[in-house]
């Protein structure tokens, strides 16, 4: 079964800081990957998505990038981070079967 | 907009009775159905996925699915006090990639 593993799993940086959040996964290849932010008591939102190598598709316009350098890795990335960019980061997983598993998380706290 | 809808609650119940969380979702061309736990701090756990219209048991768990509604919803029988967390409903959007759709999930307090 897939196993997906991220760091950090808690940073606080301040306003205008670069930021980098990265994922791999375990015991799957060629996955759908996924980055998903979780606001304060709200629901997880998608923010990018991903079913290759170089292949990033982004949901929702916004402060942040991201990347798929190889099969099993996915990074978070801003060149300048933002107080609204602050919440839980989760990564997630798809690769047979009907489910999506999550890594750990990151939180983020931008100060 | 598609959209899933959750009661944010906190959804309380006495330790060994039924907890019953429900969920109605906008588009008719969601395919797959999923019930997920978050403890506080942690990560969504994956509790069961439907997608045929009816019941499906787990365990303690069963999710039913009524497209004709376009509602879920996911019962614990014997509720537990390690049951307290908040329950995400998801569905599968129409785009493909299994991307999922969440709610912003119920809160279900489980007590003595």
């Amino acid at each position: 079964s897939q196993t997906i593993h991220q760091w950090p799993a808690t940073l606080v940086q301040p306003v205008g800081s670069p930021l980098s959040l990265e994922c791999t996964v375990e015991g799957t290849s060629n996955p759908n990957l996924y980055w998903y932010r979780q606001a304060a008591g709200r629901g997880l939102q998608l923010l990018f998505y991903s079913v290759g190598i170089g292949q990033i598709s982004s949901e929702v316009p916004q402060n942040l990038s991201a990347s798929r350098p190889q099969d099993r890795q996915f990074i978070l990335s801003s060149k300048k981070l933002l107080l609204s960019d602050s919440g839980f980061y989760l990564c997630a997983g798809w690769a047979s079967g009907n489910t999506i598993y999550f890594g750990e998380g990151s939180w983020l706290t931008v100060v | 907009q598609k959209e899933v809808e959750q009661n944010s609650g906190p959804l309380s119940v006495p330790e060994g009775a039924i907890a019953s969380l429900n969920c109605t979702y906008s588009d008719r061309g969601s395919q797959s159905f999923f019930w997920y736990r978050q403890y506080s701090g942690k990560s969504p756990e994956l509790i069961m996925f439907i997608y045929s219209n009816g019941d499906k048991e787990d365990g303690r768990f069963t999710a039913q699915l009524n497209r004709a509604s376009q509602y879920i919803s996911l019962l614990i029988r014997d509720s537990k006090l390690s049951d307290s967390a908040t329950y995400l409903c998801a569905m599968s959007g129409t785009g493909g990639y299994n991307k999922l759709i969440f709610g912003a999930g119920t809160r279900l307090a489980v007590h003595p």
